[in-house]
């Protein structure tokens, strides 16, 4: 089992539509949990983090969390073409002084006119 | 600009030969990361560094050595370079070991 899963995709989307990501993990020990986007060619780019079991809204972009499950999903609301990329997962979890954050492969999504 | 700076962009080079990449960060962070992503996308850690110290090394092959020189700078050696080296280097730093990643631009390493 992979550590973090994510569905390859690509998820494609219309404009203005809602883009949902999804990603599991297999550490219950996790304690911090990140949204990535990558442009193709470009370094991976922070767009969310989550902490506690819930949502999390910024802007046009909500995360949850749901540790029981080992889920974390990421929706985008009112889907733009600049939103096509591929979104990365990362899950964090720290062991005395080290932390060591873990990558799922991506999900590419493509927003569609 | 604060941000996570990396020298050089682009590198290709012969088999055998050792080169190294240079990381900076002016965010007054105290952990910096090295992190390799392959042909198929796939971001895996290599190594963290916490205030100069080095805290994760993951199962990287000892020609890879990492140098720290202070909290701003983390430094990738690479001796003997093999064709599987080739790929896509990111350096990233972070407030705190639980926080989110900051990633550089990349470094493009092609071997011939």
């Amino acid at each position: 089992q992979k550590e973090v899963e994510q569905n390859s995709g690509p998820l494609s989307v219309p404009e203005g539509a809602i883009a949902s990501l999804n990603c599991t993990y297999s550490d219950r020990g996790s304690q911090s949990f990140f949204w990535y986007r990558q442009y193709s060619g470009k370094s991976p780019e922070l767009i969310m983090s989550i902490y506690s079991n819930g949502d999390k809204e910024d802007g046009r972009f909500t995360a949850q969390l749901n540790k029981a499950s080992q889920y974390v999903s990421l929706l985008i609301r009112d889907s733009q073409p600049s939103d096509s990329a591929t979104y990365l997962c990362a899950v964090n979890r720290r062991d005395g002084t080290a932390s060591k954050l873990t990558f799922g492969t991506g999900t590419r999504l493509q927003v569609t006119l | 600009d604060t941000a996570v700076s990396q020298t050089p962009k682009y590198l290709v080079t012969q088999m055998g030969n050792d080169k190294s990449i240079k990381c900076e960060q002016n965010l007054g962070h105290d952990t910096m990361y090295w992190y390799k992503q392959d042909s198929k996308k796939f971001l895996k850690i290599m190594f963290s560094y916490n205030n100069k110290e080095l805290i994760i090394n993951e199962t990287v092959p000892n020609r890879f050595s990492p140098k720290s020189p202070d909290k701003a700078h983390l430094n990738l050696h690479i001796n003997s370079l093999e064709l599987g080296d080739s790929a896509v280097y990111f350096c990233a730093s972070s407030h705190s070991l639980a926080g989110g990643q900051f990633f550089g631009p990349g470094t493009r390493l092609t071997v011939l």
